[in-house]
């Protein structure tokens, strides 16, 4: 079975600033890991997704991910926070054999001017 | 291409009616998922096809929802009767193979 955890239900970070959101993985086969976001009254648009390529994902709007597979994370970053950021971001794993996403509780971002 | 489509937006039904929820996906895709958004359970899979056929629907809650793909152009998503616990944005989404997967806007139902 596969599972996803996002620590951190709300992250309030300053405009400029690192942003970090977190999210750690449960497969028991090799996944698929996908960030989205979701801003409010819209449906999911993808940021980034990994697919066993390289480890290191770049993704739309200046957002990249890690796969890290010795601590089942795929932790999202970005170097700088911009205003247009804030919105919600879920993380989703899925895999070859189950093509159906499973999510995690989203991570509330808000980006203080 | 448009992106995948659900109609309506909004829908505002009482307790016990019917209700449809309507998807036209890329064309192209083999793979359409229900999702149901609610903020005490997150997103949660409701029933996924491939290539016109349902392969897990564990996710749909009881048998007052069903879910059909006549074509691959066009699913359906009914529920009946409707209850207030029912309301939430219930969205749509398909993808070809091990692309990712595109959602729609989502539906947002209210069950007074």
């Amino acid at each position: 079975a596969q599972s996803v955890t996002q620590l951190g239900s709300h992250v309030s970070v300053s405009e400029g600033a690192l942003v970090l959101l977190r999210c750690n993985y449960s497969s028991s086969v090799p996944p698929y890991l996908f960030w989205y976001v979701q801003y409010p009254n819209q449906g999911l648009q993808l940021l980034l997704k990994y697919t066993s390529a390289a480890t290191l994902v770049k993704g739309i709007n200046g957002f990249e991910a890690e796969f890290k597979k010795s601590e089942t994370s795929f932790h999202l970053t970005k170097p700088s926070a911009h205003m247009s950021d804030a919105a919600e971001y879920f993380c989703a794993v899925s895999d070859t054999g189950r093509r159906a996403l499973t999510f995690g509780s989203g991570t509330r971002l808000q980006v203080q001017p | 291409d448009a992106g995948v489509i659900q109609s309506p937006r909004h829908e505002v039904t009482e307790m016990g009616q019917e209700v449809t929820l309507r998807c036209k996906p890329i064309s192209g895709h083999d793979y359409l998922f229900w999702y149901r958004q609610t903020m005490m359970r997150g997103l949660e899979l409701l029933i996924y096809f491939n290539n016109n056929v349902p392969i897990d629907d564990s996710g749909m809650p009881e048998d007052r929802f069903s879910a059909k793909m006549p074509n691959a152009s066009f699913s359906t998503l009914k529920i009946q009767p409707s209850e207030p616990r029912d309301s939430a944005v219930y969205f749509c989404a398909s993808n070809r193979g091990d692309t990712e997967a595109f959602f729609g806007q989502g539906t947002r139902l209210t069950v007074v």
